[in-house]
């Protein structure tokens, strides 16, 4: 089964409007982190934002916030107030805990297009 | 300024051969990874080393060979058994703390001749 699971291969938004971008994950650890990450057309990738298993507030990093559904295990990624540069594959990630907790699984990713 | 290296940028292989791509970190991190990533896709895990002198597979390392003699260096070598390497590589550090994330580098581009 897939750790990260990604549905929308492909967004178009306009810019100045605000999208979300889906994430579901699998796991039964307790523990476990999430994270959203930006890699523009240029290859590297970018660190977002993060939410822990155990935080119980939404976490948000300027333009960003990640809205973190347990019951439904679901960390999608919210962009308020798009911009042009914002165009760009994204991905969601998931570390779980115990020994391997330095391992992190990655989904299939969402290109973003920011429309002018 | 800290950070991580990749060389080189491009890489071109002939049939046959072995190559080494190059991953330094200057960031003091005990955690090291390689992923590759092709056209369109997302990142899958070769392998990672949470520590000098252990690595573990990831969920393609076949064709792949990996050593973690120093902190901070984490060499790949892309054998010939590799059948089908070309793809974007990327090297990725972590400090610990689970709520640490990744730091990349910029990538190494392979390519068959």
């Amino acid at each position: 089964a897939q750790k990260i699971t990604q549905t929308q291969p492909g967004m178009f938004v306009q810019e100045k409007e605000a999208v979300t971008l889906d994430c579901t994950y699998d796991t039964s650890d307790q523990s476990y982190g999430l994270f959203w990450y930006k890699q523009p057309s240029s290859g590297e990738m970018i660190f977002l934002i993060y939410q822990g298993s155990y935080d119980e507030q939404n976490a948000t990093e300027g333009r960003y916030s990640l809205n973190f559904q347990k019951a439904r295990k679901s960390a999608n990624l919210v962009i308020s107030a798009s911009q042009l540069g914002d165009s760009a594959m994204y991905f969601c990630a998931m570390r779980e805990g115990g020994y391997n907790f330095n391992k992190f699984y990655f989904g299939s990713g969402t290109k973003l297009n920011v429309k002018p | 300024d800290g950070g991580i290296t990749q060389s080189p940028k491009y890489l071109f292989r002939k049939e046959g051969q072995n190559v080494t791509l190059s991953c330094e970190q200057n960031l003091n991190h005990d955690a090291m990874y390689w992923y590759r990533q092709d056209p369109g896709q997302g990142l899958r895990l070769i392998y990672y080393s949470q520590i000098v002198n252990d690595f573990q597979k990831g969920d393609i390392a076949e064709g792949y060979s990996v050593s973690r003699e120093k902190k901070e260096s984490f060499p790949l070598t892309v054998t010939s058994a590799q059948k089908n390497p070309t793809a974007f590589y990327l090297c990725a550090s972590k400090t610990g703390g689970g709520n640490q994330p990744q730091h990349f580098g910029d990538g190494t581009r392979l390519s068959i001749l």
